[in-house]
């Protein structure tokens, strides 16, 4: 049961332009969300969070939004640069309970981002 | 940022053998530490919740007598991949976290791990 979907396996995208990066949830119980960036044999990467009191948070280049109703949250990087290309991770988690915040991963979407 | 450190980043030994692999965080206190295990172009699958002081709460399908993990001190967590079988060989990650709910997992760098 994936409970964190990230469909595109792979984006391709110009230097100086927007990437967009999508994830689905399907937990309802999730209520903190993050995304990550991982090159190879490296470990993750944090970049940005957001509650679930939130639809949006910015960090430089980086903004994540989230749409509760649709279960859904997006990066959006802009501009593009050589040096994002990577592997991007979601993640999700529920804070409440005896979870401590452990965190459910999507499966990844490869960024290109070509000069 | 955070700085987790994981020791160490590549083992290759026999089968049988029983190997650890130790996880630190530098700059902060971590309450919670988790492990993770990737296979090759999957996601992270996390293995166990390390909380300091008490024992790890393992994920299901996780053989807690296999992947024994220690979390003594609040900077340090172990997992030892007891009598390891080429079937362990994976790339494992650990992170940390400070106490708060809402704040990130920071991960160490992996330990590529290789049982012949």
């Amino acid at each position: 049961d994936q409970q964190v979907k990230q469909n595109s396996p792979s984006l391709s995208v110009q230097e100086g332009r927007i990437s967009i990066l999508n994830c689905d949830y399907t937990n309802s119980m999730f209520d903190y969300f993050l995304w990550y960036k991982k090159y190879p044999a490296e470990g993750p990467t944090f970049l940005i969070s957001i509650s679930s009191i939130k639809d949006k948070n910015e960090d430089g280049r980086f903004t994540v939004f989230l749409n509760k109703s649709a279960k859904h949250l997006s990066l959006h990087i802009v501009p593009s640069q050589p040096g994002d290309s990577a592997v991007y991770f979601c993640a999700a988690s529920s804070t409440g309970g005896t979870s401590y915040g452990k965190l459910t991963f999507g499966q990844g979407t490869i960024l290109t981002v070509h000069p | 940022g955070a700085v987790v450190s994981q020791h160490p980043s590549w083992v290759i030994c026999k089968s049988g053998t029983s190997v650890k692999i130790e996880c630190r965080s530098l700059d902060f206190q971590a309450t919670t530490m988790f492990w993770y295990r990737q296979f090759p172009k999957q996601s992270l699958m996390l293995m166990a919740t390390s909380n300091e002081g008490s024992k790890a709460t393992y994920e299901q399908g996780v053989e807690k007598d296999k992947f024994l993990i220690n979390h003594a001190s609040l900077t340090l967590s172990t997992l030892t991949v007891t009598s390891a079988h080429p079937e362990d060989s994976s790339f494992y990650i650990c992170s940390a976290k400070r106490g708060t709910s809402n704040q990130p997992q920071h991960f160490g760098d992996g330990t590529r791990l290789s049982i012949l």
